[in-house]
């Protein structure tokens, strides 16, 4: 089965400076992957996905994520935190015939200015 | 926003009640999820239906059920409530395959809480 693991439950950079949240996945066929970002009390946005086409993928707001099938690794990075950046980020799987995300546990990134 | 809207935002109910949540997908999209966000389960997918016919399901329990009408709007019932059933319950929607890899698009989630 399909699951997902983030590294990392909490991340805490300074402003200005990169971001790194790391995410390993585990499937038996080629996955898609996601990364969603959840700010406090409001619902999940698509930073950017993975489907088998380019293994770097860019997103929203200055991210991208690099898809390596050696590592089984999808880390989402930003060469530049800002402040907006604070929330939480959940990396997702789904994969062959399954339409379910399956989610991470989440890492909670604080941003000090 | 991402165009997928839920009602209510809120919910607070009593243990053994039983409780509708509504979502309205994006406009021309059939595949509608749902997810249930807690603290100790984290994000978990429990349902799937796609132009009005289930197809796929996750770790629903049989308390809880859910059905898709003609206009594509969905409803996710959970009755004899627990305690443990508080938690953040997102609706998504995708487009017109409702196959691996489709954006899902999320919408703001119902809070419920069971006292």
């Amino acid at each position: 089965a399909q699951s997902v693991t983030q590294l990392d439950s909490h991340v805490s950079v300074s402003e200005g400076t990169p971001v790194l949240l790391r995410c390993n996945y585990s499937s038996s066929y080629s996955p898609s992957l996601f990364w969603y970002v959840q700010h406090p009390n409001k619902g999940l946005q698509l930073l950017l996905k993975y489907t088998s086409a380019a293994t770097l993928v860019k997103g929203i707001n200055g991210f991208e994520a690099e898809f390596k099938k050696s590592e089984t690794s999808f880390h989402l990075t930003k060469p530049s935190a800002h402040m907006s950046d604070a929330a939480e980020y959940f990396c997702a799987v789904s994969v062959g015939g399954a339409q379910k995300l399956v989610f991470g546990q989440g890492t909670r990134l604080t941003i000090n200015p | 926003d991402s165009g997928v809207t839920q009602t209510p935002k809120h919910l607070i109910t009593a243990t053994g009640q039983r409780v509708t949540l509504r979502c309205s997908p994006r406009s021309g999209d059939l595949s509608v999820y749902w997810y249930q966000q807690s603290l100790d389960q984290g994000l978990q997918f429990l349902i799937q239906y796609y132009n009005g016919e289930e197809r796929a399901k996750g770790n629903i329990l049989e308390r809880f059920s859910a059905q898709q009408f003609p206009d594509l709007h969905s409803e996710l019932n959970l009755s004899s409530l627990e305690l443990g059933d508080s938690a953040l319950y997102f609706c998504a929607s995708s487009g017109r395959s409702g196959g691996a890899g489709e954006t899902q698009y999320f919408g703001p989630g119902t809070r419920l809480l069971v006292l």
